[in-house]
């Protein structure tokens, strides 16, 4: 399969506990984004990455979010002290170049208990 | 700040009653906007980008346009199996890299 892959597909966790995602991207690809969906609303821009350099994060993404993409291969994105508002679905897409469309993986569920 | 609003939030038709979907937006510059199907449970699957005013993609029963302010996506003779959310994404010249999303329309095509 080349196309875009997320780790775990579901997440169960208790509130206060860290949680982790990966995601890999096609691997042509050297751009990178992660973004939140919760139910009814469009995926919302969490972090942006151009191979590891990260290049832009949302203004709206709380201190307890970290992204890493070491070696401009795949990327992770960290939950610290989870909150109930944390549960969405996480998603990571990717593409080839600027103005080029965007590849989306299957997305990590997060609940939050 | 760029914006999209899509519209109707929800839509149901008779199998083969065509119909189409909003999607205006609002950006400095627009780099492409692009559509993408969803469903349940699952990542954005993407369907077309447009770059300027005017221009027309297809594929299949699905076709999407452009205009300056606005994008349709026109469905004919959809089928029970194009049910699904439909977004619409816009990227600008001035906005850096991000992509900005409606909310979708959800579509439902009944038998």
């Amino acid at each position: 399969d080349t196309g875009v892959s997320q780790n775990p597909r579901h997440k169960i966790t208790k509130r206060g506990q860290n949680v982790t995602f990966r995601c890999d991207p096609i691997s042509e690809h050297n751009r990178l984004y992660w973004y939140r969906q919760t139910l009814g609303q469009g995926p919302e821009f969490l972090t942006y990455f151009q191979n590891e350099a990260q290049l832009e994060k949302s203004r709206l993404l709380s201190d307890r979010f970290s992204a890493e993409r070491p070696k401009g291969s795949f990327s992770t994105l960290e939950i610290q002290r989870t909150e109930q508002g944390d549960s969405a679905m996480y998603l990571c897409a990717t593409l080839w170049a600027v103005g080029g469309e965007q590849f989306f993986g299957p997305g990590t569920r997060l609940t939050v208990l | 700040e760029d914006q999209v609003t899509q519209s109707p939030e929800a839509l149901r038709l008779q199998e083969g009653e065509s119909s189409s979907l909003n999607c205006s937006y609002t950006v400095s510059g627009l780099r492409g906007l692009f559509w993408y199907r969803q469903d349940p449970g699952k990542g954005p699957e993407f369907l077309f980008t447009l770059y300027s005013a005017g221009e027309e993609k297809e594929k299949e029963r699905l076709k999407a346009t452009l205009t300056k302010k606005e994008s349709f996506l026109h469905i004919t003779a959809p089928k029970p199996e194009d049910s699904a959310t439909y977004l619409c994404a816009v990227q600008g010249v001035n906005t850096g890299n991000q992509f900005y999303f409606g909310t979708g329309t959800s579509l439902t095509v009944i038998p």
